[in-house]
């Protein structure tokens, strides 16, 4: 059963870069044709998609977000990572990691991390 | 990108009770939509996908239907182990985009 983990500081300062990491145990993030996501939740409000990265390493962002994210695999540690830059208090959410499933012309998110809080404050 | 409305946004009923919403896309999506339950506190699961597919283990009380722009997701009895938040997501367009959400509770 594919196991998802995020990781990284709870607490980032403005301006500063929020960098996060996705360990996955139970699947290989090089095999099959998943993608890997990166969702975030302000408290008390709904689901943002940020992004995903297929093993291609082609890459797809929310344009919402402008230039300010990248995500990145690294394969030998199984993992795949978030970054967003020049983050203020907006940025403030919960952010899980995904695996989308991806299934001819279907996709979804059929596993979650458990999510982690990240708060940027001065 | 595609605006996803749900209805309602929050809904209380008994236990047993039939309940529906209802998820609405801006523009035409064929069947690319799936549903979400959120506990609070958890992380989304899912539910359906493509519309009217059911996720492995999910419990034959909740369906979903639809195509186009208008879909519903229903639950034929409502149990208390189902309160939760109640996500659609579209997956015909990048970016990929959330409904609001709608909240269900027991009353």
């Amino acid at each position: 059963q594919v196991q998802l983990q995020e990781s990284g500081p709870g607490l980032v300062k403005p301006s500063q870069t929020l960098s996060l990491t996705c360990t996955v145990s139970g699947d290989s993030i090089s095999s099959g044709s998943h993608s890997w996501t990166w969702i975030r939740q302000p408290a008390g409000k709904g689901l943002e998609w940020l992004g995903r990265i297929l093993i291609s390493g082609s890459t797809n962002y929310n344009p919402s977000l402008k230039s300010r994210v990248s995500i990145s695999l690294d394969t030998s540690k199984n993992q795949f990572s978030l970054k967003l830059s020049s983050v203020t208090a907006a940025d403030t959410a919960v952010y899980y990691c995904a695996r989308g499933r991806r299934v001819e012309w279907i996709e979804f998110f059929d596993s979650w991390g458990q999510g982690t809080l990240v708060s940027v404050s001065s | 990108d595609i605006q996803m409305t749900q209805s309602p946004s929050s809904l209380s009923a008994s236990v047993g009770d039939r309940v529906t919403i209802t998820c609405q896309a801006s523009q035409d999506i064929s069947s690319f939509l799936n549903w979400y339950q959120q506990k609070p506190g958890k992380a989304p699961k899912l539910l359906i996908y493509d519309a009217s597919n059911f996720e492995t283990g999910v419990p034959s009380r909740f369906s979903g239907s639809g195509s186009g722009t208008d879909f519903t997701f229903t639950i034929s009895s409502l149990q208390p182990e189902d309160i939760a938040t109640y996500y659609c997501q579209q997956y015909d367009n990048l970016p990929f985009t959330f409904g609001p959400g709608t909240k269900v509770d027991i009353k």
